[in-house]
C-alpha cells in the first residue's frame, strides 16, 4: 500500500522559535496533502488542505500566518509552525491522496512540544 | 455543514461477543462514509469504505441513509480488534474528511 512518512517524529522547541515538519509520499504522487492536529484523546481536526503548486486552503479558525504550508512537489509538503507557543504543542498528522483512488494515506504523526 | 457523531467514547466487550460501533452523520448531499482504525502506537489506516461494500477483518458497515448512520459491526470480536476507531465522511468525489470523535474499543479475554 501507499506509504507516507513524516519527519521528525518528535520535536521539542523553545517558545518563540519556528519548527518545520515534513510530509512525504514515498511511492506515489500526492496531488493533495492534508494537515491535521490531534489533541490527546480527541479526534483529528483538519487544519488545511494543500494541492501541489497552489496555496493551501485553511479551515476556519486556523491562522495561515502561523501555520505555513508549502506543497512544492507531488511528494513533499511542509508545515512550519512559526513563533511557536506552548499552546501549539500537539500531535500533527499529515495525509496524502493521489488521483485514483481518492483514499487518504496517513503519516505516523509528529509530536511537537513547545517549552 | 458536515458532521460525524460517535456517541460512545469507550466500548468494552469480551472476546467472541458481537460488537457494534455507532456512527451517525449529517450532510446535505450524498456522502462517502469511511471507518478508520488506529492500533496502539500505529498510524491511522483505512478499515473500510461504504462504496466498497466489503468485509475487512470480519467488520462490516452498512450505510443507512434513512437513519443517517454507518455503524460498524463484527459478529465475534477478537482481542486484536482492540483499537481506536474513527468514522469519517467526505462528499462524493471529494477528499476532505470530517472525522468523528472516535471510539476506543477494548476486547477483553
Amino acid at each position: 500500500g501507499a506509504v507516507v512518512s513524516q519527519h521528525p517524529s518528535r520535536v521539542i522547541c523553545k517558545s518563540g522559535t519556528s519548527v518545520k515538519i515534513e510530509c512525504r509520499s514515498l511511492d506515489f504522487q500526492a496531488t493533495t496533502m492534508f494537515w491535521y492536529r490531534q489533541f490527546p484523546k480527541q479526534s483529528l481536526m483538519l487544519m488545511a488542505t494543500s494541492n501541489e503548486g497552489s496555496k493551501a486552503t485553511y479551515e476556519q479558525g486556523v491562522e495561515k500566518d502561523k501555520f505555513l504550508i508549502n506543497h512544492a512537489s507531488l511528494t513533499l509538503s511542509t508545515l512550519t509552525v512559526t513563533s511557536a507557543h506552548p499552546e501549539d504543542s500537539s500531535f500533527y498528522i499529515c495525509s496524502a491522496s493521489g488521483h485514483l483512488p481518492r483514499e487518504q494515506y496517513f503519516g505516523p504523526g509528529t509530536r511537537l512540544t513547545v517549552t | 455543514a458536515q458532521r460525524v457523531t460517535q456517541p460512545e467514547k469507550l466500548l468494552s466487550v469480551f472476546k467472541g461477543a458481537p460488537v457494534e460501533l455507532k456512527c451517525n452523520y449529517s450532510y446535505s448531499g450524498s456522502p462517502e462514509l469511511f471507518w478508520y482504525v488506529q492500533y496502539s502506537r500505529q498510524r491511522l489506516q483505512l478499515l473500510l469504505r461504504h462504496i466498497s461494500r466489503e468485509s475487512i477483518k470480519g467488520f462490516t458497515a452498512d450505510l443507512n441513509k434513512g437513519e443517517t448512520s454507518f455503524h460498524l459491526k463484527k459478529p465475534f470480536a477478537q482481542e486484536e480488534d482492540s483499537a481506536m476507531y474513527y468514522c469519517a465522511l467526505s462528499g462524493i468525489g471529494g477528499s476532505r474528511l470530517t472525522f468523528g470523535e472516535g471510539t476506543q474499543l477494548t476486547v477483553n479475554p
